[in-house]
């Protein structure tokens, strides 16, 4: 059964920081990975999807990694700002018809002005 | 582009009773997906719907959980009778196909349940 956890499991930080988040899985027969973030009594908000056969994708400001053969993601966030403060979410699928996202718990993320 | 919307967006009921919940796709997104949240924790797959067909109710609770969609579009999910541990926020998802960039999930807004 995959698991998937996410360290730390909360984090404040001054607003100019760089800062990385952390998500492993026990299962490294992905399909894909996706990174979410969830506002206060908001749904969730895709951030980046990586697909198993890449190692990475960017956007804007954010970068994630992934490490299939170790159980591994990084989600990179630079020049943080008091408006990235969410919910940061790490989920996987295996694919191969069942497609629906195993989440971690998330890490509660504060950018401090 | 119309993000998947859902309705109602809170609902409190006494245990025993029934609920429903609604959920409209984004538009010619074929897979359909519900997921509960307990709080504090992340979104656990209940059903999974691929056009009309389920694909995947392994975590269903089928004693009183039960869903449908119909026509390949809308879905609508109901309890019946909610416990006090079905309170959660109840979530769909959409997303294209299933192949490549297409299995990037879309959630929408969620519906809070309160179960007393």
């Amino acid at each position: 059964k995959q698991e998937v956890t996410q360290i730390p499991a909360a984090l404040s930080v001054p607003e100019g920081e760089n800062l990385v988040l952390n998500c492993s899985f026990t299962d490294s027969a992905i399909y894909n990975l996706q990174w979410f973030r969830q506002d206060p009594g908001k749904g969730l908000t895709s951030l980046l999807l990586i697909q198993s056969s890449q190692r990475e994708q960017t956007s804007g400001r954010l970068n994630a990694s992934l490490d299939k053969s170790s159980g591994r993601s990084t989600l990179y966030i630079a020049a943080s700002q008091p408006g990235d403060s969410a919910t940061y979410l790490c989920a996987v699928t295996s694919g191969g018809g069942a497609d629906g996202l195993t989440f971690g718990k998330g890490t509660h993320l504060i950018i401090q002005p | 582009e119309a993000g998947v919307a859902q309705s109602p967006r809170y609902k409190i009921i006494e245990k025993r009773q029934s609920v429903a919940f609604w959920c409209n796709p984004i538009s010619g997104h074929a897979t359909l997906y519900w997921y509960q949240q307990i709080l504090g924790q992340g979104p656990k797959l209940l059903i999974q719907f691929q056009n009309n067909g389920v694909v995947d109710d392994s975590q269903l609770p089928k004693d009183r959980f039960s869903a449908e969609r119909l026509k390949g579009v809308d879905s609508t999910l109901k309890i019946q009778p909610a416990k006090l541990e079905d309170s959660a926020v109840y979530l769909c998802a959409s997303s294209l196909d299933r192949s490549g960039a297409g299995y990037e999930q879309y959630f929408g807004p969620g519906t809070r349940l309160t179960v007393t």
